[in-house]
């Protein structure tokens, strides 16, 4: 079983509706990231969080330590938000700053 | 967008040539990173490293080495290229080790 799994794997909306893409973890961590992949292939990162919520725009990131689960919320998605999104997490065992990644989830917003 | 500029972009070879890949950032970040991304995995670390001369493996190391004689420069050696590596790699920067990691273009490489 993969430390990080993501759901779903992919997910199709239409514009305007409310996103939510899914991160479970079987770690301690000390931080978890969710970063966004473009059609072209380049990754940026969106949030780092270690507890709560933080909000950017449209896009709002959750996580509950105790259950070991992140959200990552797009609201009044548009076809620009059409990106593989991809969450991380920093193991609190593990030295330096090592980063688990999941294996993405295709997001496809349609007009 | 942080300075990281990955060269070459694109690469194809032969099996059991040589291929190395730089990454260059101009943010004085003191860590670098180098990942693959293969469908039906996750980005996978390589190697990484936490100051000039100073590296470590990551969770893929075999068949790479790395070096970084200075802060701005982290090179990627394929010392001899297999099939298995064909990949697009990744490299990343961060401040620190509990930092934000911001990361390069990517390189589609090619081993035939």
């Amino acid at each position: 079983k993969n430390e990080v799994e993501q759901s779903p794997q992919n997910l199709t909306a239409q514009e305007g509706e409310f996103i939510t893409i899914n991160c479970s973890y079987s770690v301690g961590i000390s931080a978890l990231h969710w970063l966004q992949q473009h059609p072209g292939g380049g990754i940026v990162s969106l949030f780092m969080l270690s507890s709560g919520k933080k909000k950017h725009g449209r896009l709002i990131a959750t996580i509950n330590i105790q259950e070991k689960h992140s959200s990552l919320h797009i609201t009044a998605s548009h076809p620009r938000d059409s990106a593989v999104y991809i969450c991380a997490v920093r193991n609190r065992e593990t030295s330096g700053s090592r980063l688990t990644f999941g294996e993405g989830t295709q997001l496809t917003v349609n007009p | 967008d942080a300075g990281i500029t990955q060269s070459p972009r694109h690469k194809v070879t032969e099996t059991g040539t040589p291929v190395t890949l730089r990454c260059h950032q101009t943010e004085n970040h003191r860590y670098m990173y180098w990942y693959r991304q293969d469908p039906g995995h996750g980005l996978r670390l390589i190697h990484y490293s936490y100051g000039v001369k100073d590296t470590d493996k990551g969770e893929v190391s075999d068949g790479y080495s790395v070096s970084r004689s200075k802060t701005e420069d982290f090179l990627l050696t394929l010392e001899s290229a297999t099939s298995s590596q064909t990949s697009v790699y990744f490299c990343a920067i961060s401040e620190g080790g509990g930092q934000p990691q911001h990361f390069g273009d990517g390189t589609r490489l090619s081993i035939l």
